[in-house]
């Protein structure tokens, strides 16, 4: 079965760059969210879309940007590095609405691994 | 706001032995709960969900789970456990409502002894 592609799986950016992070949910879910797994830490909700509408946002820096397109995949972007950014990035996709009712099972990509030098 | 305790930050089991991960969540609304496996190096995956019905819900890899309204927790149990188990797992929770955020507890790791 198909699942959540994230890429690039590894990105190394140095301090004050900029970085694109891509999302591609699985076929048919219509959700995105992106997470932020710092080392040694558990994952921290970032924000949400739902129909290219941002559904809810979490501790994302004023620093970063994202948003869901019309085929609904998803870009997280990220500018003026810090190397606090350095984390695993996880983003997750779900179907909002199935035929028994609301459903948040949420799928997630393998991750992309931020070094930020 | 909802939160998620896990006690135990890491367990070490020998090869075989039981094991049960502590998990209890705190919300003043009802709550899907979750619990994820993380291996080394690897991405999240869906160990087993409780959404509602039997308090005891199967995963994969022979984990189990008891929901426990009462006490508000959702331990993890494995009757033996093998190497490979060797792991970070994470407990999870979010609102019993649709394109709601996962909100994760601090994860335990689990150490396999042989």
């Amino acid at each position: 079965a198909a699942g959540v592609i994230q890429s690039p799986r590894h990105l190394i950016k140095e301090k004050r760059e900029t970085a694109t992070l891509k999302c591609y949910p699985i076929p048919r879910h219509d959700t995105v969210y992106w997470y932020q797994q710092g080392p040694g830490q558990d994952p921290q909700f970032l924000i949400s879309f739902y129909e290219k509408m941002q559904s809810d946002k979490g501790s994302i820096p004023d620093r970063f940007s994202a948003q869901q397109f019309s085929d609904y995949h998803s870009e997280l972007n990220m500018s003026s590095l810090e190397l606090g950014d350095s984390a695993l990035y996880f983003c997750a996709s779900s179907l909002l609405l199935t035929t028994s009712g609301p459903n948040n099972e949420q799928f997630f990509g393998p991750g992309t691994r931020l070094t930020v030098l | 706001a909802q939160s998620v305790t896990q006690l135990d930050s890491q367990v070490p089991v020998f090869e075989e032995a039981p094991v049960e991960l502590r998990c209890n969540y705190s919300s003043s609304v009802s709550v899907y709960l979750f619990w994820y496996v993380q291996y080394p190096n690897q991405g999240l995956q869906l160990l087993l969900k409780y959404l509602s019905g039997s308090t005891l819900v199967k995963g994969i890899n022979g984990f189990e789970a008891e929901f426990n309204k009462s006490q508000t927790s959702f331990h993890l149990r494995k009757p033996s456990v093998h190497i490979s188990d060797t792991a970070e797992y994470f407990c999870a929770v979010s609102l019993y409502s649709s394109a709601s955020k996962i909100i994760f507890g601090s994860g335990t790791r689990l150490s396999i002894r042989p």
